[in-house]
């Protein structure tokens, strides 16, 4: 079955850098699309962008460009978001999602996730 | 941007109970509309997609509906493992959640 496995929590310190692994098993990895969302405490889940698997293209939200960066390493199986100049309001829960259709471009919906990890960014 | 909003923020209901969740858009949206549920300490699970078609696994009482602005979640009884939070999803935008307690 599919599985998306996560790295395990992290605290920063605010300016600093983290980087959220997933793995991925049970399904040919470059076929579909992973995207990383983050759910901070009482907040709705927000998406930060995608990673095409098979070429490397990514797409990222406006709210985090030039602070994120998605990598992956294909014959691993395993995605890589990079997010830096940390601070407190990224505290949160993130998570890496596979796109529900196959070879797609967009954030159509996520039918599998990681178990998320949480990140603390705390002085 | 295209806001979701949910209502009501909170359901109290009881096990046997139908419950019906609504998801409006700010603007017309395409069918992919998707809901999730979640619990306290897990991922969210893939419920529906493409606003009427239920994931792998998901059972028959769970059924979604809508169009254009208005789409709905209903959990035809539920069950004690129903009770949790439900968000809507449409492309890159999520709504922010009914919480169906107890």
């Amino acid at each position: 079955q599919v599985q998306l496995v996560q790295s395990g929590a992290d605290v920063k310190k605010p300016g600093a850098s983290v980087r959220v692994s997933c793995k991925a098993s049970g399904y040919m990895f470059i076929t579909y699309t992973l995207h990383w969302m983050r759910q901070a405490p009482g907040q709705r889940l927000e998406w930060m962008g995608w990673i095409n698997p098979g070429n490397g293209n990514t797409k990222y939200s406006q709210k985090f460009q030039g602070r994120i960066t998605m990598t992956r390493h294909t014959s691993a199986s395993t995605v890589y978001m990079d997010l830096s100049s940390l601070r407190s309001e990224d505290t949160a829960v993130y998570y890496c999602a596979r796109d529900g259709i196959a070879d797609s471009w967009h954030e159509d919906w996520f039918d599998s996730w990681g178990q998320g990890t949480l990140v603390t960014v705390s002085s | 941007d295209i806001v979701l909003t949910q209502t009501p923020a909170t359901l109290s209901l009881s096990p046997g109970e139908r419950a019906t969740l609504s998801c409006r858009a700010s603007q017309s949206v395409s069918s992919y509309l998707a809901w999730y549920q979640q619990k306290p300490g897990q991922a969210p699970r893939l419920l529906i997609y493409d606003t009427s078609n239920r994931a792998t696994g998901i059972p028959a009482r769970f059924s979604g509906s809508g169009s254009g602005t208005d789409f709905t979640l209903t959990i035809s009884s539920l069950e004690p493992e129903d009770f949790a939070v439900y968000f809507c999803q449409q492309r890159s935008i999520f709504g922010g959640g009914t919480k169906v307690e107890i």
